[in-house]
C-alpha cells in the first residue's frame, strides 16, 4: 500500500529561524513529489515539485531535497516569517495511477513572533 | 481568472439530508477530484473523475455519489448514508496523464452536520 509519513506532527520556532521539515514515503512506482502549504481553513497550495532526477529545488526561502534511493525528502525553511504558519503536506504521485495522489497528514507549522 | 471554484464555503447539514457541494473549473482540466479532510489525517480520495460522463470510486466513497456531465464541473452530493459527514471537503483539478500533473486546490466547503 502507498504511503506517505511526515514528521515531526507540529512544530513551533521563532520568527528568522529556520526549520526542516520530513518527508518518508513508499509510493511505487515513483513519479514525482510535491511539497504544498495549506493555511487553516484553505485548499492546499502547491510550493515545489520534484521528479526522480532532481536532488534539490529552490522556491524562495522554500528548498526541497528528495533522495529517490532512501525514498526521503525534506522541506527547508530559512528566515522563517509569521505567514509562513500552516501545514506544510507531502504529496507523493504515483506513475500510471490514475489515482495518482498519496497525501501525508501534513507537519503543523507555528512560527511565533 | 483561471481556477477552481468550491462553494459554499461553510454548509451545515441536518441529520438525514442530503446535501450537494459545488466543484467548477475553468481550467480546461480533463481530471477532477473529491478529497475529504479530518484533524490529523491527511487528505483521503472520495471520487475522481479522468473525463466527461466517467468517475470512480476512491478510498471512501461509501455514502458519497458524484456526477460528471461536464467538464467544467463535479459535484459532489453527501448523503443521508454517510455516518460521519462532517469534514472539510477540496476538490482538485490535474491535466492528468503527464508526469509533472500538478493538482489545484479549490478553497474547500467546511460541512458540519447540526
Amino acid at each position: 500500500k502507498n504511503q506517505v509519513e511526515q514528521s515531526p506532527q507540529s512544530l513551533i520556532i521563532l520568527e528568522g529561524k529556520n526549520c526542516t521539515l520530513q518527508c518518508n514515503y513508499t509510493v511505487s512506482p515513483f513519479s514525482n513529489l510535491r511539497w504544498y502549504k495549506q493555511d487553516t481553513g484553505r485548499g492546499p497550495v502547491s510550493l515545489t515539485i520534484m521528479t526522480f532526477s532532481e536532488n534539490t529545488k529552490s522556491n524562495g526561502r522554500y528548498t526541497a531535497t528528495l533522495d529517490a534511493d532512501t525514498k526521503q525528502s525534506s522541506l527547508h525553511i530559512t528566515a522563517s516569517q509569521l505567514s509562513d504558519s500552516a501545514s506544510y503536506i507531502c504529496v507523493v504521485s504515483a506513475r500510471g495511477s490514475a489515482r495518482q495522489l498519496t497525501f501525508g497528514s501534513g507537519t503543523q507549522l507555528t512560527v511565533l513572533p | 481568472d483561471g481556477g477552481i471554484t468550491q462553494s459554499p464555503k461553510y454548509l451545515f447539514r441536518k441529520e438525514g439530508q442530503n446535501v450537494t457541494l459545488s466543484c467548477e473549473q475553468n481550467l480546461n482540466h480533463d481530471a477532477m477530484y473529491w478529497y475529504r479532510q479530518d484533524p490529523g489525517q491527511g487528505l483521503r480520495l472520495i471520487y475522481y473523475s479522468q473525463i466527461v460522463n466517467d468517475f470512480q470510486k476512491g478510498d471512501i466513497a461509501e455514502g458519497y455519489s458524484v456526477s460528471r456531465e461536464k467538464k467544467e464541473s463535479f459535484p459532489l452530493t453527501v448523503t443521508s448514508a454517510q455516518k460521519n459527514p462532517t469534514a472539510f471537503y477540496l476538490c482538485a483539478s490535474s491535466i492528468g496523464g503527464t508526469p509533472n500533473t500538478e493538482a489545484f486546490f479549490g478553497q474547500g466547503t467546511r460541512l458540519t452536520v447540526v
